[in-house]
């Protein structure tokens, strides 16, 4: 079975600053995705960035990257340049390769935007 | 493209009622998969469906079920309920074919309050 642990509960950033969230998980497969979802006030799931176990590089979006470690399975989120819209809940996702659709989540990071 | 859309979206019942939430996914999309997302438990895979038949299962007890309709439309229904039922109920679409990444898009989630 796979485990997602996030360790933040919560973290603060400051406006245009940049921030680190923190991921690791367990699993015993070779072949797998990793996601961060955003969950806003609105409670509506948005996928911020996703990464694929056999790449080796970093997936970027925009001022989203993460940091991918799979010998450590290790898989962090920074955001760069924050905004105030991205307040939100951070969810950290395991996803098993071929065609399985359970994502196993973490417990969530709640970010908090100082003005 | 309309985005996935659960309704309802609020629903407030008793203990021992039951109750049934419905999904319907992104036009094309076969898959459908349900959450239920608590803060003590955090998000929990319930099952998923695909093409009418349900493809993986979560560990949640026999009351939770679920079907899927022809048109891909889904509902869960959870029977004799009981006050820790009580959570924000999502559904994820995708296309399903399971031969590389399969993108899930989340619907706003249907909030239940078990009285």
């Amino acid at each position: 079975a796979q485990t997602v642990t996030q360790s933040q509960p919560e973290m603060s950033v400051q406006e245009a600053e940049t921030v680190t969230l923190s991921c690791t998980y367990d699993t015993s497969e070779s072949d797998y995705y990793l996601f961060w979802y955003k969950q806003p006030p609105s409670r509506q799931m948005i996928l911020v960035i996703r990464q694929e176990a056999y790449k080796q590089q970093n997936a970027t979006e925009n001022r989203f990257s993460v940091n991918f470690q799979k010998a450590a399975k290790s898989f962090s989120l920074k955001i760069s340049d924050s905004q105030l819209g991205d307040a939100a809940m951070y969810f950290c996702a395991h996803l098993p390769n071929f065609g399985n659709e359970k994502l196993t989540f973490g417990t969530g990071t709640r970010l908090t935007i100082i003005p | 493209k309309a985005g996935v859309t659960q309704t309802p979206r609020y629903l407030i019942k008793t203990r021992g009622q039951q109750v049934t939430l419905s999904c319907s996914p992104i036009s094309g999309h076969r898959s459908v998969s349900w959450y239920q997302q608590t803060p003590g438990q955090g998000l929990q895979f319930l099952f998923e469906y695909f093409s009418e038949t349900q493809r993986n299962k979560g560990n949640f007890p026999g009351r939770f079920s679920g079907r899927q309709f022809s048109n891909s439309r889904s509902e869960m229904n959870v029977s004799t309920l009981e006050l820790g039922d009580s959570a924000l109920y999502l559904c994820a679409s995708s296309s399903g074919t399971g031969l590389s990444y399969n993108e899930q898009f989340f619907g706003p989630g249907t909030r239940l309050t078990v009285l």
